[in-house]
């Protein structure tokens, strides 16, 4: 069975410092892995997500997050925080040997940027 | 190209009502999912469908139901409305595996924000 365990329900940084979410897995297949963000009162949009080719996956508006077999982890980064990334970011988790198995999400990151 | 659309946006019912919210996809996916999102709780897969005329359960199956009658739509439904059914519900859909393989990203729909009274 899969599972993803969001090591924070709040994170808070200020403007142009780094981003760090953390998030991770359990997961008996080679899984897929993704990060969504929620801006509020929006639908979800991906921002990255790694699917067995390179560890390192970069996604959009500067995020990128680091696959780490050894620790099950799939930790989101970004070097500079702006004021538009505040929002809810989910760490989901898929197996690639189910058929038409749904996306499995962690219960969110709120994360909250300060000028 | 609208993508995932899903009607209606906002919607309150009196307990033991019915409704059904519709969920729409012009990308051609096999795939499609109903979850629901609560605070604090992240989104819970409803029911989804791998195909037209199949469905299947989901986590929180209990009090609804759901229909794929053509490619494009997924309907969920709710026989009887309860206040606990007080979320907002995201469609989404992905165009699936050649082998069956769902690992492809999901598009998601804007939600139906749901209250029960």
């Amino acid at each position: 069975a899969q599972s993803v365990t969001q090591l924070d329900s709040h994170v808070s940084v200020s403007e142009g410092t780094p981003v760090l979410l953390r998030c991770n897995y359990s997961s008996s297949y080679s899984p897929s892995l993704f990060w969504y963000v929620q801006h509020p009162n929006k639908g979800l949009q991906l921002l990255l997500k790694y699917t067995s080719a390179a560890t390192l996956v970069k996604g959009i508006n500067g995020f990128e997050a680091e696959f780490k077999k050894s620790e099950t982890s799939f930790h989101l980064t970004k070097p500079s925080a702006h004021m538009s990334d505040a929002a809810e970011y989910f760490c989901v988790v898929s197996s690639n040997d189910q058929a038409g198995t749904a996306l499995i999400f962690g219960k969110g990151t709120t994360l909250s940027v300060s000028s | 190209n609208a993508g995932v659309t899903q009607t209606p946006k906002f919607r309150v019912l009196k307990t033991g009502q019915s409704m059904t919210l519709l969920c729409a996809q012009d990308m051609n996916h096999e795939y499609m999912y109903w979850y629901r999102q609560d605070p604090g709780m992240g989104l819970r897969l409803i029911h989804y469908s791998v195909g037209e005329g199949t469905t299947a359960k989901g986590e929180v199956p209990d009090g609804y139901n759901v229909s794929r009658l053509k490619k494009q739509n997924f309907l969920l439904g709710l026989e009887s409305a309860a206040p606990s059914q007080t979320s907002v519900y995201f469609c989404a859909s992905n165009k699936g595996g050649i082998s069956g393989r769902a690992y492809n990203e999901q598009f998601f729909g804007p939600g139906t924000r749901l209250t029960v009274l």
